[in-house]
């Protein structure tokens, strides 16, 4: 099936830094989603990108829709201890028979230091 | 009101018992679906309902029976389930199945399965 490949896996920062993380793919997607999911409760989403090229922005969140369609990356300035949680990237793969499914990156897992 | 309703929050159940999920959304979205998740990893696509019908059964064990009764529930009725059913169940609702629609998921329910 397909895969995405999300890293890094883990990071550990100092409160006030930046945080970058992007997911990769062999196949291209139509749509790239970002979701937060804090310990013991369900993905809330963070950025759409529906265009290739899209650059949007959320508060401090940044993402992009690689121009090929088959990465995208998230940005976080001058993280804050909320900002913990495990992120991940997700998105429909273009044609084929899985009209509408998500494909999840493994998920990068935040530690913000105060 | 942009938001999934999942109850219970916890659920604890024995393998000879029969117990249902259930979740809810006012949001008109016309495709709901139910996910597992293992800890710390992505969630896994069980279940889409697209206009009340089932759409998509990812090959789920027949101990896990979905419904969708309207267009606003969903629910999902477990019988004699193993230990290792122990996860996260997690509702998502889109406006409809389809490349370009966002997922916006509920909070979960907790299943521990002694």
């Amino acid at each position: 099936g397909q895969q995405l490949n999300q890293s890094p896996q883990s990071m550990f920062i100092q409160e006030g830094e930046d945080v970058s993380m992007n997911c990769t793919s062999s196949s291209i997607f139509n749509t790239w989603l970002w979701y937060k999911q804090d310990p013991g409760e369900g993905p809330v989403l963070l950025i759409a990108l529906y265009k290739a090229g899209e650059l949007t922005s959320n508060g401090r969140l940044t993402a992009q829709f690689g121009i090929t369609r088959k990465d995208s990356f998230l940005n976080i300035s001058a993280s804050i201890p909320s900002d913990v949680g495990i992120y991940f990237c997700a998105g429909p793969p273009a044609g084929g028979t899985s009209y509408g499914k998500l494909t999840f990156g493994q998920g990068t897992i935040l530690t913000v230091h105060p | 009101d942009t938001e999934v309703t999942q109850t219970p929050k916890h659920l604890v159940m024995g393998m000879t018992n029969k117990k249902s999920l259930k979740c809810e959304q006012h949001m008109g979205h016309r495709a709901m679906y139910w996910y597992k998740q293992k800890a710390k990893k992505p969630p896994e696509l069980m279940f889409v309902y697209s206009y009340e019908k089932l759409s998509i059964n990812e090959s789920v064990p027949s101990r896990f029976s979905p419904e969708c009764p309207n267009s606003s529930l969903l629910n999902l009725h477990l019988h004699a389930l193993q230990p290792e059913d122990s996860a996260l169940y997690l509702c998502a609702s889109s406006q409809r199945e389809g490349s370009y629609n966002e997922q916006f998921f509920g909070p979960g329910t907790r299943l521990t399965v002694l």
